[in-house]
């Protein structure tokens, strides 16, 4: 089967670093994603990983263990503008399916 | 702006009804995917079609029918509409051998 879990909120301080967890179980990974979707608008891809270790894109991160089915995405210097939710997202090869997470929703305040 | 156009914005029907979403991938993307977003079920994959064939189908109802046309865009069909099928559809967009999925503005359908 598939499941992917993810914390249902978080909450950070502006210009603090806040890591989002994700963990998931697919009988054939084929890649992590995570995307950003603010209220009322539609998904916006952040990253990509295949393999093991830590992508850096400006001030997101994401990393893979593949072995431990665990990833996190880290956003740094936070800003109002990352309150949002974010989704972690699967590619099982096996199913040819695209599995989401149920999304973390994040509160960045003053 | 994702350069992905979804038409209409909104749509309301009745139970029992059928109704057809339109895509425009960005120019250059062959593939389109095709998502369903509820509150209660979060973002689920529907199929997905490559350069007029379908490639990988998720969660999608039988009652659910998509193509891609020779010019790219691609169509939703959803038929025999229930209370349940009310979300938000959106269309992705990708070109080939890329991961990064280009979103539309998204169809919300309202089954009353």
């Amino acid at each position: 089967g598939q499941n992917i879990d993810q914390p249902t909120e978080m909450t950070a301080t502006e210009g603090a670093i806040v890591q989002i967890n994700c963990t998931y179980q697919t009988s054939g990974f084929n890649g992590l994603f995570w995307y950003q979707q603010h209220a009322g608008e539609a998904p916006t891809f952040l990253s990509y990983n295949v393999l093991d270790g830590l992508e850096e894109k400006g001030r997101f991160s994401s990393f893979l263990s593949r072995s431990k089915g665990y990833s996190y995405l880290l956003l740094k210097e936070l800003q109002m503008k990352d309150s949002a939710s974010y989704l972690c997202a699967v590619w099982d090869n096996y199913g040819q399916n695209f599995v989401f997470g149920p999304g973390t929703r994040l509160s960045v305040l003053p | 702006d994702s350069g992905v156009t979804q038409t209409p914005k909104h749509l309301i029907t009745a139970t029992g009804q059928r109704v057809t979403l339109r895509c425009s991938p960005r120019s250059g993307d062959l593939s389109v995917y095709w998502y369903q977003q509820s509150l209660d079920q979060g973002l689920q994959f529907l199929i997905q079609y490559y350069n007029g064939e379908e490639r990988a189908k998720g969660n999608i109802l039988e009652r659910f029918s998509a193509q891609q046309f020779p010019d790219l865009h691609s169509e939703l069909n959803l038929s025999s509409l229930e209370l349940g099928d009310s979300a938000l559809y959106f269309c992705a967009s990708s070109i080939p051998r890329d991961n990064e999925q280009f979103f539309g503005p998204g169809t919300r359908l309202t089954v009353l």
